[in-house]
Parts: structure tokens; C-alpha cells; sequence
């Protein structure tokens, strides 16, 4: 079945640095992966998107990268600050068509001043 | 404009009752998806919606889920006889259509069953 993994350790970085969060997943080829915020007790966000084709996709302070071939996409946020301090979920479309996500436990980034 | 809402927000219940959890997807959004996100865990799909109909419902754990959509517009998802496994918050999606990759989450109801 189709797995995906996040550090489950929380990351912990200085205002300023850049954080970069890991997302690795096995037995699939997505067209796309995605990368989605969700703060405490609030719904999801969506952030990014990455295609299969496409190495690197950068939005603002935000960048997503996807190597297929390790099975891994690498999510940076530089220039980090406070605000930015959330989880953040990585997803893969499994249905090929409809958009049906199935998420990794996420990450949970705190960014002290 | 108004996002997802969902309601209600929180949800207490005994073991054994039916519950229903509504979602309001934002207007003129024909797919609709439920998730359920347990305390640790990723999201985890249940169903998914196209307009009224679901072709998609290989997510709901048991035949005690179900879940309609009405008027491709508001959805209800019933658990019955809850048992405390159920517990979890139970998350709603919306987007413009299937093809549209951005999903917009509304807030979440928060069900626990003692």
C-alpha cells in the first residue's frame, strides 16, 4: 500500500534560518505531490504544488522540490519566521483523475525569535 | 468570501449513538471530499463526491459511515452506533471541480465518543 513519511520529530529553528522539512513515500508514482499548512484546530492549507516533471516550484519564501527517482520532496521555508510555525502536511494524489490525497502525519515546525 | 464552514465544531456523544456531521462547501464547488484525522495521524480519505453522486467510497472504514450529498451542495456524513474508535476529528473539502488540484478545508468537527 502506498506509504508516505515525515520527520514525526518537531523541527526547531531560529528565526532568520532557513527550515526544511523532508517528505518520503514508497510504492507509488504520483503526477503531483502537494504541500498543505494546518494550524492548531484549523483545517488544512494549501500551499504548493509540484509535478512530476517539474524539479522545483518556488511561491514567495516558499520552495518545494521532487525527485522522483528517491521518492522524496524537500519543503524550505527560508528567512523563517514566527509565523511560520505550523505542521505541514505532504500529499499524493493515489486516484490518477479526482484528486483523492492521502496525506503524510506531517511535520511540525516552531520558529523562535 | 465564506470558505468550508462545518458543523457542528465539537461533538460529544455516548457509545452506541448516530451522529451527523454537515459540511457546506463553497459555493459553485461540484467535488467534495471527507477525511478523518486522528490525534498523530495524517488525514485519512473516507469519500469523495462529484456533484450528487460518489464514485469514490473505498475510505469509509466500516458500513456503519455513510454519507450523501444534496443538490451538489451540502453534505452529511452518519456515523452509527459510534464506538470510541470513531474518535477523531473529521475534516471536509471542497474544490471547483475534480481536475482543480487546490482542495480549501473547512474548520473540522471535533467527535468524541465516550
Amino acid at each position: 500500500s502506498q506509504k508516505i513519511e515525515q520527520n514525526s520529530e518537531a523541527l526547531n529553528i531560529q528565526e532568520g534560518k532557513t527550515a526544511t522539512l523532508t517528505c518520503n513515500y514508497t510504492n507509488y508514482s504520483p503526477a503531483y505531490l502537494q504541500w498543505y499548512r494546518q494550524d492548531p484546530g484549523r483545517g488544512p492549507v494549501f500551499l504548493l504544488l509540484i509535478r512530476e516533471n517539474e524539479k522545483e516550484k518556488r511561491k514567495e519564501r516558499l520552495k518545494v522540490t521532487f525527485d522522483t527517482t528517491l521518492k522524496q520532496s524537500l519543503f524550505h521555508i527560508t528567512a523563517s519566521q514566527p509565523a511560520d510555525s505550523a505542521t505541514y502536511l505532504c500529499a499524493l494524489d493515489i486516484s490518477g483523475g479526482y484528486n483523492k490525497l492521502i496525506f503524510g502525519a506531517g511535520t511540525r515546525l516552531a520558529v523562535h525569535p | 468570501g465564506a470558505g468550508v464552514s462545518q458543523s457542528p465544531s465539537n461533538k460529544v456523544t455516548e457509545k452506541g449513538k448516530d451522529v451527523e456531521l454537515r459540511c457546506d462547501p463553497i459555493s459553485g464547488h461540484t467535488a467534495l471530499y471527507w477525511y478523518r484525522q486522528s490525534l498523530g495521524q495524517g488525514l485519512e480519505f473516507l469519500i469523495y463526491f462529484q456533484g450528487n453522486s460518489a464514485p469514490d467510497k473505498s475510505g469509509l472504514p466500516s458500513d456503519r459511515f455513510s454519507a450523501e450529498r444534496t443538490g451538489g451542495s451540502v453534505s452529511t456524513l452518519t456515523i452509527q452506533r459510534t464506538q470510541q474508535e470513531d474518535s477523531a476529528v473529521y475534516l471536509c473539502a471542497s474544490s471547483l471541480s475534480a481536475g482543480d488540484l487546490e482542495q480549501y478545508f473547512g474548520p473540522g468537527t471535533r467527535l468524541t465518543v465516550t
